[in-house]
């Protein structure tokens, strides 16, 4: 089945550092991935829309200057967290959509979680 | 963004007992997906409604897809422990997917 990498699972950097989190599609091509984030205890809130060749679509309220993303390949989407700060500490989520099985369905990677001393 | 509504937020049940979360949209939905997150994992597809009136069957769930396609439930039949976690319904909006809030399930053995 389709299967999503991404890393790192978790990172501890310093406030005013830049953090970035590498996202691919391992056995299947996606011109379009989605970068989520949640909030402990809360759902997934869709942050933007990766596009293959493209620049992303963010969602409002989602600074696209502190969140950058990049999506150079068929295969592969980052997330750089910019100049983060502590109340950028969440878990980061990517996600593909592929139509395996006729369905429009995601697949997501493991998750990153971002704490910013 | 889009918003769709969940119910409930917490759910606790006896192991044995039966489990429901409903999902609702003010606007039409084209599909409707639902997802498990297990505590400290990622989202699991779990199934995909298309058709209205749609009931769908894996085991011990049941989905449901609304008349007017605007709702949906997820019920669980004789809730396990294996059950725990939190339940999500998608929608796709404008070939995006926004999730409903979620619905966490414990199960007491």
């Amino acid at each position: 089945g389709a299967v999503v990498s991404q890393h790192p699972s978790w990172v501890i950097c310093k406030s005013g550092t830049s953090v970035k989190i590498e996202c691919r599609s391992l056995d299947f091509q996606a011109t379009t991935m989605f970068w989520y984030r949640q909030f402990p205890k809360q759902s997934l809130m869709l942050m933007a829309t990766s596009n293959e060749g493209s620049k992303a679509t963010y969602e409002q309220g989602v600074e696209k200057d502190k969140f950058l993303i990049n999506h150079a390949s068929l295969t592969l989407s980052t997330l750089t967290v910019t100049s983060a700060h502590p109340e950028d500490s969440s878990f980061y989520i990517c996600s593909a959509s592929h139509g395996a099985s006729g369905a429009n369905v995601l697949t997501f990677g493991a998750g990153s979680r971002l704490t910013v001393l | 963004g889009q918003q769709v509504m969940q119910i409930p937020q917490y759910q606790h049940v006896q192991e044995g007992e039966d489990f429901t979360t409903y999902c609702n949209s003010s606007t039409t939905l084209s599909n409707i997906q639902w997802y498990k997150q297990r505590p400290g994992g990622h989202p699991v597809f779990l199934i995909q409604l298309v058709k209205s009136g749609e009931v769908k069957k894996q085991k011990r769930l049941t989905f449901q897809f609304g008349e007017a396609k605007k709702n949906s439930s997820l019920h669980i039949t004789a809730t396990q422990t294996t059950d725990v976690g939190t339940y999500f319904c998608a929608a796709l909006f404008f070939n995006k997917f926004y999730f409903g809030s979620g619905t966490k399930l414990n199960v007491k053995p």
